[in-house]
């Protein structure tokens, strides 16, 4: 397709497990994003990625957070050890122009629920 | 740092009338703003944004934006407020030496029929 494909778009899952959210860009995007959207709330950043590797993963909340993108297309955002708390949707974006004036195009988001 | 205010959770308006949706914005150097829209279970739509020139910028579906500096504010407007136009709003800023956005909370608007 032509537009940011994420899946699952829905994944539910046990307090304490391993999730893996998948991305993949419009084709010919170096820049990707992940953000996360608790309800009620704005996008927040958390990791941005220009080519293969992670330029800024500042707002990964912490160590149980981790995103790769090995090919510098497709991006994984791993989780370890869900809680509660990190339910929410994690949007990924990517953007093509080499410098920051681009728009980001989003994707429709994996909702994460972890009971 | 860069943050965003959106100053209303939510927006009525009765179809055909003007719709305003309003942001304030902080940064440490020139900004670039966005707009993006929301509809319901949908991703993040880009409707505008203003990188630098002309202060009234024009996107999608009618929309256009104000940039004014001196205010720091990037007010998202529409002449003629559709019952489609029904969503949720987001202003997102980046600084010139920066590559991520940052958002704000939202305004939810609703135009009544």
């Amino acid at each position: 397709g032509a537009g940011v494909s994420q899946t699952p778009s829905n994944k539910v899952t046990e307090k304490g497990k391993y999730v893996e959210l998948r991305c993949d860009p419009i084709s010919g995007h170096t820049a990707l994003y992940w953000y996360r959207q608790s309800l009620g709330q704005g996008p927040e950043f958390l990791i941005y990625f220009q080519g293969t590797g992670a330029a800024d993963d500042s707002g990964l909340p912490n160590d149980r957070f981790f995103a790769v993108r090995p090919e510098g297309s497709v991006s994984t955002l791993k989780i370890q050890r869900t809680e509660r708390g990190d339910s929410a949707v994690y949007l990924c974006a990517s953007s093509h122009a080499s410098g920051n004036t681009g728009e980001l195009f989003f994707g429709e988001g994996s909702r994460l629920t972890v009971l | 740092a860069q943050s965003v205010a959106q100053p209303e959770d939510q927006v009525n308006v009765a179809e055909g009338n003007p719709l305003t949706v309003k942001c304030t914005y902080s940064v440490s150097g020139n900004p670039y703003l966005f707009w993006y829209v929301q509809y319901p279970n949908r991703g993040l739509q880009f409707l505008l944004k203003y990188i630098t020139g002309d202060n009234l910028v024009k996107g999608s579906y009618g929309f256009e934006a104000e940039f004014n500096k001196s205010q720091t504010s990037f007010h998202l407007k529409k002449p003629s407020a559709l019952v489609s136009d029904s969503a949720l709003y987001f202003c997102a800023v980046r600084d010139l030496n920066d590559y991520k956005l940052s958002f704000g909370a939202g305004t939810t608007v609703t135009v009544r029929a």
